[in-house]
């Protein structure tokens, strides 16, 4: 079946430090990939997206990009932000996963920025 | 309108109350989805609406019955809820059942079960 690997979190950085959380993935097909974000007390919200293999999605100064040959799809930011502080979720939709037709969702890591 | 919006967003009741969770979005999307969000876990599928049908039920108990009046309605029903039933309820929709141009997700309706 499908599944997304995020890393451990928390991770605790210091305001304009680089930011990388690692996310892998298991598919049958060819998936989707999506990073969510989700701030406290609130639900989740589309960050990027890509739906091919080298595709980069970018948003807000975040990137990611779609590696098929490591089945990857690592969140980078170069400088990040207090107001960054969130929880970050990998997550796939595979079409060819037809009896689900959802998205799979990995752990979640949770960024906390300090002043 | 780009939004997926739920009411209440809070909610306390008790084991034996009967409410009501409600989920609208205009965006054409032609498919819904509920989830649930444990504190500190991802979240969990439970039902999924193809146009207008219901299309997965990940095996949730019969105490949450969902419906879906219309294209742009989803509603879930709850009754005689346990108190781990607690969480947070996310309604979410996509252009199409197959997800690929993204999930829309609502705000959520935080519940609690006394």
């Amino acid at each position: 079946g499908n599944s997304v690997t995020q890393m451990e979190g928390p991770v605790t950085l210091s305001e304009e430090a680089f930011l990388t959380i690692n996310c892998t993935y298991t598919a049958t097909g060819y998936p989707s990939l999506f990073w969510y974000v989700q701030y406290p007390g609130e639900g989740l919200q589309l960050l990027l997206k890509a739906t091919k293999a080298d595709d980069k999605g970018s948003n807000k100064g975040f990137e990611a990009t779609y590696r098929k040959e490591t089945t990857s799809f690592h969140l980078e930011k170069g400088s990040v932000q207090v107001s960054d502080s969130a929880v970050y979720f990998c997550a796939l939709s595979d079409p060819m996963d037809t009896g689900r037709r959802a998205l799979t969702f990995g752990s979640g890591t949770r960024l906390q920025v300090q002043p | 309108d780009t939004e997926v919006t739920q009411t209440p967003k809070h909610l306390v009741m008790g084991m034996t109350n009967k409410k009501s969770l409600k989920c609208e979005q205009h965006m054409g999307h032609r498919a819904m989805y509920w989830y649930k969000q444990k504190a500190k876990k991802p979240p969990e599928l439970m039902f999924v609406y193809s146009y207008e049908k219901l299309s997965i039920n990940e095996s949730v108990p019969s105490r949450f019955s969902p419906e879906c009046p219309n294209s742009s309605l989803l509603n879930l029903h709850l009754h005689a809820l346990q108190p781990e039933d607690s969480a947070l309820y996310l309604c979410a929709s996509s252009h199409d059942p197959q997800g690929n141009y993204g999930y829309t997700f609502g705000s959520g309706t935080r519940l609690t079960v006394v």
